[in-house]
Protein backbone atom coordinates (compact mmCIF):
# COMPACT_ATOMS: atom_id res chain seq x y z
CA UNK A 1 0.00 0.00 0.00
CA UNK A 2 1.48 3.35 -1.11
CA UNK A 3 1.97 5.86 1.69
CA UNK A 4 1.03 9.48 1.97
CA UNK A 5 2.96 11.23 -1.19
CA UNK A 6 4.21 14.97 -0.29
CA UNK A 7 6.47 17.19 -2.94
CA UNK A 8 8.59 18.78 -2.95
CA UNK A 9 10.60 17.66 -0.12
CA UNK A 10 12.98 20.69 0.31
CA UNK A 11 12.34 24.22 -0.35
CA UNK A 12 14.34 27.75 0.30
CA UNK A 13 12.40 30.51 -0.31
CA UNK A 14 12.94 34.15 0.52
CA UNK A 15 11.19 35.86 3.07
CA UNK A 16 7.45 37.69 1.55
CA UNK A 17 7.58 35.37 -1.44
CA UNK A 18 4.95 32.37 -1.93
CA UNK A 19 5.23 28.25 -1.70
CA UNK A 20 3.32 25.66 -2.39
CA UNK A 21 2.87 21.98 -0.57
CA UNK A 22 1.95 19.17 -2.34
CA UNK A 23 -0.34 16.28 -0.41
CA UNK A 24 -1.44 12.88 -1.60
CA UNK A 25 -2.72 11.01 0.65
CA UNK A 26 -3.39 7.18 1.11
CA UNK A 27 -6.03 6.13 -1.39
CA UNK A 28 -9.16 5.74 0.09
CA UNK A 29 -8.67 7.76 3.63
CA UNK A 30 -11.22 10.70 4.02
CA UNK A 31 -9.77 12.43 6.61
CA UNK A 32 -6.76 14.59 5.65
CA UNK A 33 -4.35 16.75 7.88
CA UNK A 34 -1.75 19.46 7.62
CA UNK A 35 0.74 19.96 10.32
CA UNK A 36 3.68 22.14 10.89
CA UNK A 37 6.62 21.12 12.92
CA UNK A 38 9.20 23.29 13.87
CA UNK A 39 12.60 22.29 14.98
CA UNK A 40 12.48 20.57 18.29
CA UNK A 41 8.88 20.78 19.17
CA UNK A 42 5.83 18.46 18.03
CA UNK A 43 3.84 18.89 14.98
CA UNK A 44 0.80 21.02 15.45
CA UNK A 45 -2.13 21.01 13.50
CA UNK A 46 -2.97 23.45 10.81
CA UNK A 47 -5.60 22.21 9.27
CA UNK A 48 -7.88 18.48 8.82
CA UNK A 49 -10.48 18.00 6.36
CA UNK A 50 -12.65 15.58 6.47
CA UNK A 51 -13.21 14.55 2.42
CA UNK A 52 -13.38 17.81 1.06
CA UNK A 53 -14.73 19.93 3.46
CA UNK A 54 -12.72 21.68 6.41
CA UNK A 55 -13.46 19.74 10.18
CA UNK A 56 -10.89 22.56 11.76
CA UNK A 57 -8.33 25.08 10.67
CA UNK A 58 -8.63 27.07 14.03
CA UNK A 59 -4.67 27.23 14.12
CA UNK A 60 -3.84 28.00 10.45
CA UNK A 61 -2.99 31.76 10.36
CA UNK A 62 -5.44 32.72 7.19
CA UNK A 63 -4.28 35.75 6.46
CA UNK A 64 -0.96 34.30 5.26
CA UNK A 65 -1.65 30.67 4.96
CA UNK A 66 -4.66 28.77 2.30
CA UNK A 67 -5.56 24.92 2.02
CA UNK A 68 -7.84 23.13 -0.18
CA UNK A 69 -8.72 19.70 -0.88
CA UNK A 70 -10.88 20.27 -3.85
CA UNK A 71 -11.77 17.25 -5.05
CA UNK A 72 -11.37 15.11 -1.75
CA UNK A 73 -8.24 13.33 -2.60
CA UNK A 74 -5.49 15.41 -3.11
CA UNK A 75 -4.42 18.93 -1.60
CA UNK A 76 -2.37 21.88 -1.58
CA UNK A 77 -0.70 23.87 1.16
CA UNK A 78 0.06 27.76 0.12
CA UNK A 79 1.79 30.14 2.06
CA UNK A 80 1.84 33.99 0.53
CA UNK A 81 3.55 35.59 1.77
CA UNK A 82 5.92 34.03 4.07
CA UNK A 83 7.67 35.08 7.00
CA UNK A 84 10.72 34.00 8.82
CA UNK A 85 8.87 31.82 11.36
CA UNK A 86 7.24 29.90 8.87
CA UNK A 87 10.30 27.59 8.58
CA UNK A 88 9.38 24.20 9.22
CA UNK A 89 8.97 21.05 8.19
CA UNK A 90 5.04 21.02 6.73
CA UNK A 91 3.94 17.14 6.97
CA UNK A 92 0.24 15.77 5.53
CA UNK A 93 -1.13 12.97 7.41
CA UNK A 94 -4.28 10.80 6.20
CA UNK A 95 -7.02 8.69 8.19
CA UNK A 96 -9.39 5.81 7.42
CA UNK A 97 -12.74 7.10 8.09
CA UNK A 98 -12.83 4.56 10.64
CA UNK A 99 -9.63 4.28 11.82
CA UNK A 100 -7.80 5.04 14.72
CA UNK A 101 -4.30 5.34 12.85
CA UNK A 102 -2.83 8.43 11.51
CA UNK A 103 -0.30 7.96 8.99
CA UNK A 104 2.34 10.50 7.87
CA UNK A 105 3.72 11.35 4.72
CA UNK A 106 8.10 12.11 5.32
CA UNK A 107 7.28 16.28 4.86
CA UNK A 108 7.88 19.03 3.36
CA UNK A 109 11.09 21.15 4.42
CA UNK A 110 10.92 24.68 3.98
CA UNK A 111 13.70 27.17 4.75
CA UNK A 112 12.29 30.93 4.71
CA UNK A 113 15.44 33.51 4.52
CA UNK B 1 -3.35 24.25 23.09
CA UNK B 2 -0.53 21.52 23.98
CA UNK B 3 -2.02 18.85 26.27
CA UNK B 4 0.64 16.33 26.46
CA UNK B 5 3.97 16.76 27.49
CA UNK B 6 7.08 14.26 27.49
CA UNK B 7 9.54 13.80 30.16
CA UNK B 8 12.54 13.74 29.76
CA UNK B 9 13.38 16.09 27.19
CA UNK B 10 16.31 13.88 26.08
CA UNK B 11 17.20 10.42 26.82
CA UNK B 12 20.62 8.82 26.22
CA UNK B 13 21.41 5.23 26.79
CA UNK B 14 23.39 1.90 26.00
CA UNK B 15 22.40 -0.18 23.40
CA UNK B 16 20.85 -3.12 24.87
CA UNK B 17 19.42 -1.24 28.00
CA UNK B 18 15.61 -0.92 28.45
CA UNK B 19 14.26 3.01 27.63
CA UNK B 20 11.39 5.08 30.01
CA UNK B 21 9.58 7.68 28.62
CA UNK B 22 6.68 9.23 30.18
CA UNK B 23 3.98 11.40 29.05
CA UNK B 24 1.70 13.44 31.42
CA UNK B 25 -1.47 15.29 30.17
CA UNK B 26 -3.81 18.09 31.71
CA UNK B 27 -7.51 16.73 31.07
CA UNK B 28 -9.23 13.50 30.70
CA UNK B 29 -8.45 11.55 27.66
CA UNK B 30 -10.50 8.21 26.44
CA UNK B 31 -6.97 6.56 24.48
CA UNK B 32 -3.26 8.13 24.41
CA UNK B 33 -1.14 7.27 20.68
CA UNK B 34 2.48 7.33 21.23
CA UNK B 35 4.60 8.21 17.71
CA UNK B 36 7.74 7.70 16.70
CA UNK B 37 9.99 10.06 14.27
CA UNK B 38 13.22 9.20 12.98
CA UNK B 39 15.34 12.11 11.86
CA UNK B 40 14.27 14.21 8.93
CA UNK B 41 11.51 11.38 8.67
CA UNK B 42 7.48 11.46 9.22
CA UNK B 43 5.89 10.19 12.16
CA UNK B 44 5.30 6.51 12.53
CA UNK B 45 2.21 5.62 15.02
CA UNK B 46 3.47 2.76 17.60
CA UNK B 47 0.38 2.07 20.04
CA UNK B 48 -2.94 3.58 21.01
CA UNK B 49 -3.98 2.57 24.21
CA UNK B 50 -7.63 3.29 25.81
CA UNK B 51 -8.57 4.83 29.21
CA UNK B 52 -9.99 1.43 30.40
CA UNK B 53 -6.82 -0.01 29.53
CA UNK B 54 -4.04 0.23 31.70
CA UNK B 55 -1.01 -1.90 30.05
CA UNK B 56 -0.51 -2.50 26.34
CA UNK B 57 2.62 -4.53 24.58
CA UNK B 58 3.77 -4.82 21.10
CA UNK B 59 7.10 -6.19 20.66
CA UNK B 60 9.44 -4.37 22.54
CA UNK B 61 7.47 -1.78 24.10
CA UNK B 62 4.94 -1.46 26.41
CA UNK B 63 2.84 1.38 27.21
CA UNK B 64 1.04 1.85 30.52
CA UNK B 65 -1.85 4.41 31.24
CA UNK B 66 -2.59 5.66 35.11
CA UNK B 67 -5.81 8.00 34.25
CA UNK B 68 -5.89 8.99 37.98
CA UNK B 69 -2.33 10.79 37.62
CA UNK B 70 -2.93 11.36 33.84
CA UNK B 71 -0.12 9.94 32.90
CA UNK B 72 1.49 7.33 30.54
CA UNK B 73 4.72 5.90 30.38
CA UNK B 74 6.51 3.84 27.09
CA UNK B 75 8.82 1.71 27.47
CA UNK B 76 11.37 0.40 25.11
CA UNK B 77 12.89 -3.01 26.31
CA UNK B 78 16.47 -4.10 24.86
CA UNK B 79 16.95 -1.04 23.11
CA UNK B 80 19.09 -0.96 19.88
CA UNK B 81 20.78 1.72 17.51
CA UNK B 82 17.50 1.52 14.93
CA UNK B 83 15.34 2.80 18.24
CA UNK B 84 17.13 6.43 17.91
CA UNK B 85 14.50 9.08 17.32
CA UNK B 86 12.17 11.21 18.63
CA UNK B 87 8.98 9.77 20.88
CA UNK B 88 5.61 11.90 21.05
CA UNK B 89 2.44 11.13 23.07
CA UNK B 90 -0.45 12.32 21.33
CA UNK B 91 -4.15 13.20 22.57
CA UNK B 92 -7.16 14.10 22.12
CA UNK B 93 -7.71 17.67 22.49
CA UNK B 94 -10.04 18.64 25.58
CA UNK B 95 -13.08 17.77 25.53
CA UNK B 96 -12.68 15.74 22.37
CA UNK B 97 -13.06 11.79 22.36
CA UNK B 98 -12.18 10.45 19.60
CA UNK B 99 -8.64 9.75 18.32
CA UNK B 100 -9.37 10.96 14.41
CA UNK B 101 -7.62 14.77 15.68
CA UNK B 102 -4.81 14.45 18.24
CA UNK B 103 -2.24 16.81 20.00
CA UNK B 104 1.20 16.21 20.29
CA UNK B 105 3.92 16.58 23.11
CA UNK B 106 7.31 18.56 22.55
CA UNK B 107 8.44 14.38 22.56
CA UNK B 108 11.56 12.73 24.14
CA UNK B 109 14.86 12.70 21.69
CA UNK B 110 16.43 9.23 22.55
CA UNK B 111 20.05 8.54 21.29
CA UNK B 112 20.88 4.73 22.11
CA UNK B 113 24.72 4.70 21.98
CA UNK B 114 26.52 1.61 20.72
Amino acid sequence: EAGVAQSPRYKIIEKRQSVAFWCNPISGHATLYWYQQILGQGPKLLIQFQNNGVVDDSQLPKDRFSAERLKGVDSTLKIQPAKLEDSAVYLCASRAYAGNTIYFGEGSWLTVV
Amino acid sequence: SQQGEEDPQALSIQEGENATMNCSYKTSINNLQWYRQNSGRGLVHLILIRSNEREKHSGRLRVTLDTSKKSSSLLITASRAADTASYFCATPPPGYSSASKIIFGSGTRLSIRP
